[in-house]
């Protein structure tokens, strides 16, 4: 059974400070996928990345994918309030979608 | 505008009570899943269909049916619901299987 373990599941942060998200695995994945999920809403895709090492930015987001392609993180540097919610990834892997237990995140203003 | 359309948004029902959730996407997309989410389990997925006519069990499907007779519309029966389908389900929409994922708004479900 595959799994993607994410970390941490909660974290309550003032705003401006820095945060890091883990996605873990012992599996290797073609790509991942990060979203976000507000109250009341469905899952909203947010970047995908591919290529073992690949980093990729996302205004004050900054995502990372493993060498080995089994893990990856996602840093938000001086976070704002606007970035409360839950911050899911999800690994590619036989044309399926492995999904994390995601993260809550509150920033508190 | 691409949109995945789930109905209903929020039910309560009692126990035996067939119910039926809708999803319609006008997106043209072949791959079409069902998932639930539950505090602390993250989305688990229930079933998905690769295209019409073609549907496959994912990781949670006891319990539930799902057919796939024309390619914008995916059906969530529960033929007999019980409180432990209480949930939160999303209905999601890909261009291809493991591809991003475009997610319905969400159908809260309350099973007494």
């Amino acid at each position: 059974t595959q799994l993607l373990e994410q970390s941490p599941q909660f974290l309550s942060i003032q705003e401006g400070e820095n945060l890091t998200v883990y996605c873990n695995s012992s599996s290797v994945f073609s790509s991942l996928q990060w979203y976000r999920q507000e109250p009341g809403e469905g899952p909203v895709l947010l970047v995908t990345v591919v290529t073992g090492g690949e980093v990729k930015k996302l205004k004050r987001l900054t995502f990372q994918f493993g060498d080995a392609r089994k893990d990856s993180s996602l840093h938000i540097t001086a976070a704002q309030t606007g970035d409360t919610g839950l911050y899911l990834c999800a690994g590619a892997s036989n044309y399926q979608l492995i999904w994390g237990a995601g993260t809550k995140l509150i920033i508190k203003p | 505008e691409a949109q995945v359309t789930q109905n209903p948004r929020y039910l309560i029902t009692v126990t035996g009570k067939k119910l039926t959730v809708t999803c319609s996407q006008n997106m043209n997309h072949e791959y079409m899943s069902w998932y639930r989410q539950d505090p602390g389990l993250g989305l688990r997925q229930i079933y998905y269909s690769m295209n019409v006519e073609v549907t496959d069990k994912g990781d949670v499907p006891e319990g539930y049916k799902v057919s796939r007779k024309e390619k914008r519309n995916f059906p969530l029966i529960l033929e007999s619901p019980s409180p432990n389908q209480t949930s939160l389900y999303f209905c999601a929409v890909a261009g291809t299987s493991g591809g991003e994922l475009f997610f319905g708004e969400g159908s809260r479900l309350t099973v007494l």
